[in-house]
């Protein structure tokens, strides 16, 4: 049973445009955490949100968590190469010993 | 600053033979993971361990075998390796509890049991 699914799973977008992938789940997380993922690497955080409706921004990055602090969503404004890679976002269990990860949406960005 | 660092990068195993995964970290972090990733299926928490000397069950725990014997080591073990352990593995640590501090990840290790 996958507790965060994420969406889409692959997106590929040409340089420039505009993109949202969607982290969902069931059940309540206390805060919600965005990493990316380059090949042959481990994933780095982006950013973590704690507060239902909490909006944060990293340059072009948008990330929003719901009200009901159970999904969040990533959006990036006119994608660059550089913006290719795995993102997975995370939720902690209960005891906060440890994380779940979402699925991952994989990004493409062609010149 | 070297993080966490994992070795061996690249592993073939055949059926039924055994092995062990380093990871080290020098950041002085309590907390330490392994984690599996395969692909369509996110990462997948295998063991992990809130300090020197204890060791948890993750979601994925069945065939393998962890340690921490000392605060910036963590060992996964693989006893008898079968081919649905072929993986990518993550070490990862943190600070305190891992609400309140990031993952660091190490690069992984790239197993394939044959």
């Amino acid at each position: 049973t996958q507790l965060l699914e994420q969406s889409p799973q692959f997106l590929s977008i040409q340089e420039g445009e505009n993109l949202t992938v969607y982290c969902n789940s069931s059940s309540v997380f206390s805060s919600l955490q965005w990493y990316r993922q380059e090949p042959g690497e481990g994933p780095v955080l982006l950013v973590t949100v704690v507060t239902g409706g909490e909006v944060k921004k990293l340059k072009r990055l948008t990330f929003q968590f719901g009200d009901a602090r159970k999904d969040s969503s990533l959006h990036i404004t006119a994608a660059q190469p550089g913006d290719t890679g795995l993102y997975l976002c995370a939720g902690p269990e209960n005891t906060g010993n440890q994380f779940y990860f979402g699925t991952g949406t994989s990004l493409t960005v062609i010149p | 600053n070297a993080g966490v660092t994992q070795t061996p990068k690249f592993r073939v195993l055949k059926t039924g033979q055994s092995m062990t995964l380093l990871c080290a970290q020098d950041m002085n972090h309590e907390y330490m993971y392994w984690y599996r990733q395969d692909p369509g299926m996110g990462l997948r928490l295998i063991h992990y361990s809130v300090g020197e000397g204890t060791t948890a069950k993750g979601e994925v725990p069945d065939g393998y075998n962890v340690s921490r014997l000392k605060k910036q080591n963590f060992l996964l073990g693989l006893e008898s390796a079968a081919p649905s352990q072929t993986s990518v593995y993550f070490c990862a640590s943190s600070y305190r509890d891992s609400l309140n501090s990031p993952l660091h990840f190490g690069n992984g290790t790239r197993l394939t049991v044959t």
